[in-house]
Formats: C-alpha cells, structure tokens, sequence
C-alpha cells in the first residue's frame, strides 16, 4: 500500500514556542491531506484538510491561527502549532488519499509534548 | 457522514475468528463502508471496504446485510498482533471525502 511518512515521530518543546509537523506521500502524489488530533483514550479528532495550492479547511473549534497548515507541493503537507501551550500536548496523524484512490492512508503519528 | 455503532471492547482467542459487529442504520446509498483499525501509539491502518456486496482482502473479509445498515469485520485466524481498536466508517466513496471516527472497538486477542 501507499506510504506516508511523519516527522518528526515525537517532539517534546517549552511552552510559548512554535513546532513544525511534516507529512509526506513516499510513493503517490496527494492533492488532499488530512490532519487528525488524537487526546489519550480517545478517538481520531479530524482537524482540517489539507488542498494543494490551497488554502486549508479547518474543522469547527480548530483555530486556523494557531494550527498553520501548507500544502505546497502533492507530496508534502506540514502543520505548525504555534505558540504552544501543554493543552495542545496530543498525538497528531496525518492522512492522504493516493491518487483517486479511495482509501485514506495514515502517516505513523506524532506525539508532542509541551512543558 | 452517518453514524455508526460499536461494541466498545470484544475478546477472541488466538487462532480462532474474530467477528467485529457495526452498525449503521443511517447509510446512504452512496456511502461506502470501510474497517480501520489503530494499534496502540500507531496510525490507523487500512483494513477493507465495500459498498453492498462481501469483500475480502489477505487482511479480513467484510460482511455486510442486505438492507446495508449493518456489517461485520471478520479476521479468520486472529493472531496477538491482531490487538488494537477497530474502527467502522461510513463514508462517500470519493477520494477527497472525509473519515469521522467514532470509538471503535478495542479487541483483544489472548494467547
């Protein structure tokens, strides 16, 4: 199956700083990424989605000034938290569709910690 | 999206079948049905997916009624590896649509 990759897999940062997600399709080009927030003990949370050369669809709640999402190419799509703060501290998963497939496939997560 | 019903937790014996049951009495016609499962600390992975007829794939078979408002996962021979969160999905069969998760169905697969 199609590839997604995350980096970096787990980041730990202060308080008040800003932390850059990268997502990327390996072997596919992905016009649409999703990004997905996952607290413990509890379900996938669908954020925004992600258009290439476009701007992003964010989700009820989700602040689009604090959550920057740029899809600048088909194959890389990056979510910077700004100015974090320990609430934001989750399990962040990006997904792709590959090329008029129908199946999302995820990249492995990653766990940011904010002190 | 239509909503979907779990059992939040389910048990199956190592070597046996295990049959992970949904529901999703809402779905329309031209939502597909689609099985993702997430292992502890991993991204979901893809499992399978049908609209109105049974699929199988090297991963499960899927199962779904006639009326189409309910279907069931079936992993023939679960192993230990087997263990995470199953979760069921309804959705437009189209590429940039989304994928809502509900809570899913922890199984567990005891040795």
């Amino acid at each position: 199956g199609a590839v997604v990759s995350q980096h970096p897999s787990r980041v730990i940062c202060k308080s008040g700083t800003s932390v850059k997600i990268e997502c990327r399709s390996l072997d596919f080009q992905a016009t649409t990424m999703f990004w997905y927030r996952q607290f413990p003990k509890q379900s996938l949370m669908l954020m925004a989605t992600s258009n290439e050369g476009s701007k992003a669809t964010y989700e009820q709640g989700v602040e689009k000034d604090k959550f920057l999402i740029n899809h600048a190419s088909l194959t890389l799509s990056t979510l910077t938290v700004t100015s974090a703060h320990p609430e934001d501290s989750s399990f962040y998963i990006c997904s792709a569709n590959a090329g008029g497939g129908d199946e999302q496939f995820f990249g492995p997560g990653t766990r940011l910690t904010v002190l | 999206d239509a909503k979907t019903t779990q059992p939040p937790s389910m048990d199956c014996a190592e070597g046996r079948a295990a049959n992970l049951p949904c529901n999703h009495s809402t779905i329309s016609g031209n939502e597909y049905v689609y099985w993702y499962r997430q292992i502890h600390s991993q991204g979901p992975q893809y499992i399978i997916h049908g609209l109105k007829n049974n699929e199988t794939n090297e991963m499960a078979s899927l199962i779904i009624t006639e009326d189409r408002k309910s279907s069931t996962l079936i992993l023939p021979h679960a192993t230990l590896r087997d263990t995470a969160v199953y979760y069921c999905i309804v959705r437009v069969g189209t590429s940039g649509s989304r994928l809502t998760f509900g809570e899913g169905t922890q199984l567990t697969v005891n040795p």
